[in-house]
């Protein structure tokens, strides 16, 4: 079974600062792979997404991923953190190709971003 | 437009009572998703519904556990006999299509049973 590995529960950046949260992933061919952000009482919304093409992907708010197959990893990014960014942080990936069944997403158990003024 | 609803916002429960969550699917969107928010287990995928075909129900926690969607579009989470472990957020999400496309979330039911 496919499974997803966030190492860093809680992450502590400074406000203007460059950002990394690292995501591992264990499957025996490329997944679809996302990154989603939680904010507090806050439903999942996604950042960005990788399908198959540019292993760069760029996302929404200024973020953006980089898939590496020999890593199986998926590093989300982001050049100079704002303070708004602090929320939970997901990767996720979808085993479940097109016109196939739906395994639904399988989570890693998140990132926390806190933001130092 | 519109994004996926969730209600009721937040519910509190009794030990052993039923109750149920429900969800409207972004308009057009044929697939549709339930998963489980809990601080000990993270996020888990409960079950999906493509269209008005029966769903795999083998990602439910337990027999108490139903869901139903009716006419290819709302959805409805029916826990019965609640525990305590039960509480969690429950979110909902849909894509146009199933299989690989991307899934869209609603803001969640969060369930206390007391």
């Amino acid at each position: 079974a496919q499974s997803v590995t966030q190492p860093d529960i809680h992450i502590t950046v400074s406000e203007g600062a460059s950002l990394e949260l690292r995501c591992n992933y264990s499957y025996g061919a490329t997944p679809y792979l996302f990154w989603y952000v939680q904010s507090p009482g806050q439903g999942l919304q996604l950042l960005l997404k990788y399908f198959s093409g540019d292993t760069l992907v760029q996302g929404i708010k200024g973020f953006e991923a980089e898939f590496k197959r020999s890593q199986s990893s998926f590093n989300l990014r982001k050049p100079s953190v704002h303070w708004s960014d602090a929320a939970e942080y997901f990767c996720a990936v979808d085993t479940s190709y097109s016109g196939g069944g739906a395994d639904g997403l399988t989570f890693g158990k998140g990132t926390h971003l806190i933001i130092q003024p | 437009g519109a994004g996926v609803s969730q209600s009721p916002s937040n519910k509190v429960t009794e030990k052993g009572k039923d109750v149920e969550l429900r969800c409207d699917p972004i308009s057009g969107h044929t697939a549709l998703y339930w998963y489980r928010q809990s601080l000990g287990q993270g996020l888990e995928f409960l079950i999906y519904f493509q269209g008005n075909s029966a769903p795999d129900k083998s990602g439910l926690p337990s027999d108490r556990f139903s869901a139903e969607r009716t006419g290819g579009s709302v959805s409805t989470l029916t826990i019965q006999r609640t525990q305590q472990e039960d509480s969690a957020v429950y979110l909902c999400a849909s894509s146009y299509l199933g299989g690989g496309e991307t899934q869209y979330f609603g803001p969640g039911t969060r369930l206390l049973v007391l």
